[in-house]
Formats: structure tokens, C-alpha cells, sequence
């Protein structure tokens, strides 16, 4: 079956620092990956998708970035964290154009 | 521009009687519609989906009804129980656009004994 990860769970950041989450997909080939935001009392915003390995789609402009080095690993980074950057920062999976499967999250806070 | 739309942010629904959880949508291209449940702190788990074939999609205590025509779909849950105390994001999707899903922001249920 197929599993999701994403790491770290938690994590406290001071503000213009870097970041970098990971998650991985198990279990699946060439699945469509995401990263979405969910700030505090607001839905689930689409941050970035991708396709395959190196192909990656920006929905919102802003001060993140995504990689897709491997098949199953989906990397979103920043150079320099802002406040606003604060949130709960979902992956997901999909089989081409299928139901999203998303991972148990993680919580950012920027101080 | 929000294309997805939950206009009650809360609900509140005593144990074993239904919940009704609402969702209207704007694009008319939308053939793919999803219900997911969260738990903070969790990520969303899928539920229960329907096509735009079709008018009804039944699983379990979970009922989806969609309404092509008034572009609404509802969640039914019958009966509630507190462990259905969760925010349902309610999702659609596009054949065309390789996957990507548009969420309405979500409405917290909660279930009392």
C-alpha cells in the first residue's frame, strides 16, 4: 500500500532563516506530488505541484520554492523565512488526475 | 477568486441525529468532487467522492449529494457521532488539470452527546 511521509512534524524558525521540508511517497511510481498551506483559520492553499522529477507548477507567488530531485521526493525550501510564512504545510499525492492523498503535516512557526 | 465555496464555517449536530455539511461551486467545468475530513494537527483524510455523471454517492453513514444544476453538493452523515467532530473540506476537480484540486476553506462539525 502506499504511505506518506513528511518531516519534520514540527519546527520553530527564526525569521530570514532557511527551510527546507522533505516528504516522501512509498509504495507508488511517478505520482503527482503537492505541497498546499494551511494558515491558521483558513482552508487549504496549493503551493506548488509537480508532474515528475523536475517539473514543478508555482500557484501563488511568494517567498517559497520547490524541488522534485527524486521520482517520490518533493523538497519545499526557503531562503529567507517571513512571519507570514507561519503555518501547516500539507503534502500530498495523487495517481495521474486521482483522489489526493495527503500526509500528516507540518506545523512551521516563524518567530 | 474562490471557486469552491463552504459558507458555514461551523456546524453543530447532536449525536445520532444527521449532519448536513454544504458546498456550492462557480465552474461549470468541474466534473470530480471530493469530501475530506481533518483532525488538527493532522493532515486531510479522504472520504468519499462523486463524479458529475452521477447524482448520488452512498458509503457507509456517509451520503454525497450533487446537484449539477444548482452547482451544490452536500455531505450527509447519518447517524453523527463525536467522533465525526472534524473540519470536511469539500474539493473539486477538473479533468483537464492533471490532478489539481480547488478546497472551499471547510466547516468544523462538531457532534455532542
Amino acid at each position: 500500500s502506499q504511505t506518506i511521509h513528511q518531516w519534520p512534524a514540527t519546527l520553530v524558525q527564526p525569521v530570514g532563516s532557511p527551510l527546507s521540508l522533505e516528504c516522501t511517497v512509498e509504495g507508488t511510481s511517478n505520482p503527482n506530488l503537492y505541497w498546499y498551506r494551511q494558515a491558521a483559520g483558513r482552508g487549504l492553499q496549493l503551493l506548488f505541484y509537480s508532474v515528475g522529477i523536475g517539473q514543478i507548477s508555482s500557484e501563488v507567488p511568494q517567498n517559497l520554492s520547490a524541488s522534485r530531485p527524486q521520482d517520490r521526493q518533493f523538497i519545499l525550501s526557503s531562503k529567507k523565512l517571513l512571519l507570514s510564512d507561519s503555518g501547516f504545510y500539507l503534502c500530498a499525492w495523487s495517481a495521474v488526475e486521482g483522489t489526493q492523498y495527503f500526509g500528516p503535516g507540518t506545523r512551521l512557526t516563524v518567530l | 477568486d474562490q471557486q469552491v465555496k463552504q459558507n458555514s464555517p461551523s456546524l453543530s449536530v447532536q449525536e445520532g441525529r444527521i449532519s448536513i455539511l454544504n458546498c456550492d461551486y462557480t465552474n461549470s467545468m468541474f466534473d470530480y468532487f471530493l469530501w475530506y475530513k481533518k483532525y488538527p494537527a493532522e493532515g486531510p483524510t479522504f472520504l468519499i467522492s462523486i463524479s458529475s455523471i452521477k447524482d448520488k454517492n452512498e458509503d457507509g453513514r456517509f451520503t454525497v449529494f450533487l446537484n449539477k444544476s444548482a452547482k451544490h453538493l452536500s455531505l450527509h452523515i447519518v447517524p453523527s457521532q463525536p467522533g465525526d467532530s472534524a473540519v470536511y473540506f469539500c474539493a473539486a476537480r477538473r479533468g483537464s488539470t492533471l490532478g489539481r484540486l480547488y478546497f472551499g476553506r471547510g466547516t468544523q462539525l462538531t457532534v455532542w452527546p
